[in-house]
């Protein structure tokens, strides 16, 4: 299996900032990378695949970058509906696999 | 955009069969390939499996032994078997889909159901 994995695990911001995660999986997966949005009791929500492609309707304050092994979401002014759990995915090969997350709060 | 729901059994007893459904609304359920995903009670994302279009299934080998996923062309439905269930399968699972590709992304998701397993 692929192994993704996410840092930081968890990350306090302020309205406003500009904050980067990054994801790191265990072998090469191109760019078959996805980022997720998950509030709360709620499903997650796709936000980036193919580690840049936005999207349909999600803000263009949200970014992704990065091939290979190692990829970045990047969120570039933090609104307050952008508190939530992120999390990636690789889509390059089965078991399809998940980041562990992190989690952004409100400092 | 598809819409897709699950519905089933919030609470299956232990060794039992959990059976869930995905009605799929705003496409044919004959096109895409279908997931499965499940989240414990505070913890991550776990794929389990998918259906193709093809006819074809492809599953996490932690659960192969045990989980079946078929899919209703006359219901537009996409059914998930997991049996032998213990404690540890108690989780929201979600139905996911997101086109034709074998590389898709996860493009739409149910809102997810509860399903605890408890005697």
């Amino acid at each position: 299996d692929i192994q993704m994995t996410q840092s930081p695990s968890s990350l306090s911001a302020s309205v406003g900032d500009r904050v980067t995660i990054t994801c790191r999986a265990s072998q090469t997966i191109n760019n078959y990378l996805n980022w997720y949005q998950q509030h709360p009791g709620k499903a997650p929500k796709l936000l980036i695949f193919t580690a840049s492609s936005l999207q349909s309707g999600v803000p263009s304050r949200f970014s992704g970058s990065g091939s290979g092994t190692d990829f970045t979401l990047t969120i570039s002014s933090l609104q307050p509906e952008d508190f939530a759990t992120y999390y990636c995915q690789q889509s390059y090969s089965t078991p399809r696999t998940f980041g562990q997350g992190t989690k952004l709060e409100l400092k | 955009q598809v819409h897709l729901q699950e519905s089933g059994p919030g609470l299956v007893k232990p060794s039992e069969t959990l059976s869930l459904t995905c009605t799929v609304s705003g496409g044919s359920i004959s096109s895409y390939y279908w997931s499965w995903i499940r989240q414990s009670p505070g913890k991550g994302l776990e794929w389990i499996g998918f259906f193709y279009h093809s006819g074809g299934t492809n599953y996490n080998p932690s659960l192969e032994s045990r989980v079946t996923i078929s899919i209703d062309t006359s219901k537009n439905h996409c059914s998930l078997n997991l049996n032998s269930v213990t404690a540890a399968d108690t989780a929201v699972y979600y139905c996911a889909s997101g086109g034709s590709g074998y590389h898709h992304p996860f493009t739409s998701w149910g809102q997810g159901i509860l399903v605890t397993v408890s005697s």
